[in-house]
């Protein structure tokens, strides 16, 4: 497609329960970051994808919290009991290569989020 | 402990004028930066990015200045327009390391709320 695209774009959920957060990153691009945008802050790094191999999940702050891209392009972020400190703007963004010039721009590009609350 | 900073949280500036927007690092490690815009309900939006072997890079209104031994960089856009209200995001990463333990994640600031007035 022709950005990352991302659903649901709003998510209400009752502390607990366990949501699942799509992903469709730009065709192509090899390189897939998901980040946790908290209200007046900043995007934070969750976790780092390089096709189909997680390569980075420092980021995720529990183990409640599972990502993953197992054809190399779509990818899914599922928080599992979730609870009310989960709410945020959930963002995924793709990048061309691996982040060295020779394989591509270095930019992320961003999708529009999923804004999770929990009730 | 915050390693990129935005110690304006809003600007306001007239239509026409210049407007400028500060970050501040602290990790020497950093060597590419990036500028973000953010309307309301919409992701960030890729503005302009300067590598640290640069002290200026420009794209139309937009021009990003880097001052490694202060760490610290500027975006400026000139003329401002109304269009140009929005959140800015200073974010930066570590490329130089990628494939030896970076993955070229961006770590953000908190934002400058900018509104440009007619």
């Amino acid at each position: 497609g022709a950005g990352v695209s991302q659903s649901p774009r709003y998510k209400v959920a009752k502390r607990g329960q366990d949501v699942a957060l799509r992903c469709d990153p730009i065709s192509g691009h090899v390189s897939l970051f998901w980040y946790q945008q908290a209200l007046g802050q900043g995007p934070e790094f969750l976790t780092y994808f390089q096709n189909e191999a997680q390569l980075d999940k420092s980021g995720l702050p529990s183990d409640r919290f599972f990502a993953e891209r197992p054809e190399g392009s779509v990818s899914t972020l599922k928080i599992q009991r979730t609870q009310q400190e989960d709410s945020a703007v959930y963002l995924c963004a793709s990048r061309q290569g691996i982040g060295t010039r020779r394989t591509g721009t270095l930019e992320q590009y961003f999708g529009p989020g999923t804004r999770l609350t929990v009730t | 402990d915050q390693q990129v900073k935005q110690n304006s949280p809003s600007l306001s500036v007239q239509e026409g004028r210049i407007s400028i927007l500060n970050c501040d690092y602290t990790n020497s490690m950093f060597d590419y930066f990036l500028w973000y815009k953010k309307y309301p309900a919409e992701g960030p939006t890729f503005l302009i990015s300067i590598s640290s072997i640069k002290d200026k890079n420009e794209d139309g209104r937009f021009t990003v200045f880097l001052n490694k031994s202060a760490k610290h960089l500027s975006l400026h856009i000139v003329p401002s327009q109304p269009g140009d209200s929005a959140v800015y995001f200073c974010a930066a990463s570590v490329l130089f390391m990628v494939g030896r333990g970076s993955q070229g994640n961006l770590i953000f600031g908190k934002g400058t709320k900018l509104s440009v007035k007619p």
